[in-house]
């Protein structure tokens, strides 16, 4: 079965400062994975994701994630924060063989100027 | 423009009575999901739809309908809502690609009395 874990509700960072949203898994397969964002009463909006190959994807907005097989993790990264990145965050996970997409709880960004 | 809609955005109903939320996708996606969004529990499946007349249950299908006669239209169909139905749902449709990103509607929520 697979699983997503975020570990933390909420992350606090103050504007220009690095932010980190972390995110491990668990999948039977190799592991298509994803990041999504919610702003308030918005949908879901693609992030990046990471299909195969290099382990740094870069994707919309400035935002990057960094796929670690050994530690099973996908951490979203933004070298500087902004006030308009304060968001609902989701990492997503799904094997290769068109598996359930397993959605995490979410962690609720929150960045002060 | 490629968008996912859904109606109504939002809905107040009473126990039982009947309802509809319409989804529709004008990008040709062959693959369409369900989704109810809860505090704390992230983004649960539904049912999802892999073509027309092709449809499955996700993690939550109890109380829910679905219906694929056309490639374009997903409707979710409460048959007797209940409290407990309450809810923040989304649709969503992909190209048809294990490793393809998600297009989200806008979001219906859901208040059942």
């Amino acid at each position: 079965a697979q699983s997503v874990a975020q570990p933390e509700d909420q992350v606090n960072v103050a504007e220009g400062n690095p932010l980190t949203v972390k995110c491990t898994y668990s999948v039977s397969g190799n592991p298509y994975l994803f990041w999504y964002v919610q702003y308030p009463n918005r949908g879901l909006q693609f992030l990046l994701k990471y299909i195969t190959g290099d382990n740094l994807v870069k994707g919309s907005y400035g935002f990057e994630a960094e796929f670690n097989k050994s530690q099973t993790s996908f951490h979203l990264k933004k070298p500087s924060a902004l006030v308009s990145d304060s968001a609902l965050y989701f990492c997503a996970v799904r094997d290769q063989s068109w598996g359930k997409l397993q959605f995490g709880a979410g962690t609720q960004v929150v960045v002060t100027p | 423009e490629a968008q996912v809609t859904q109606n109504p955005r939002y809905l107040i109903t009473v126990t039982g009575k009947k309802l509809t939320v319409t989804c529709s996708q004008n990008m040709n996606h062959e693959y369409m999901s369900w989704y109810r969004q809860d505090p704390g529990l992230g983004l649960r499946q539904i049912y999802y739809s892999m073509n027309v007349e092709v449809t499955d249950k996700g993690d939550v299908p109890e109380g829910y309908k679905v219906s694929r006669k056309e490639k374009r239209n997903f409707p979710l169909i409460l048959e007797s809502p209940s409290p407990n139905q309450t809810s923040l749902y989304f649709c969503a449709s992909t190209r048809g690609g294990a490793g393809d990103e998600q297009y989200f509607g806008p979001g219906t929520r859901l208040t059942v009395t």
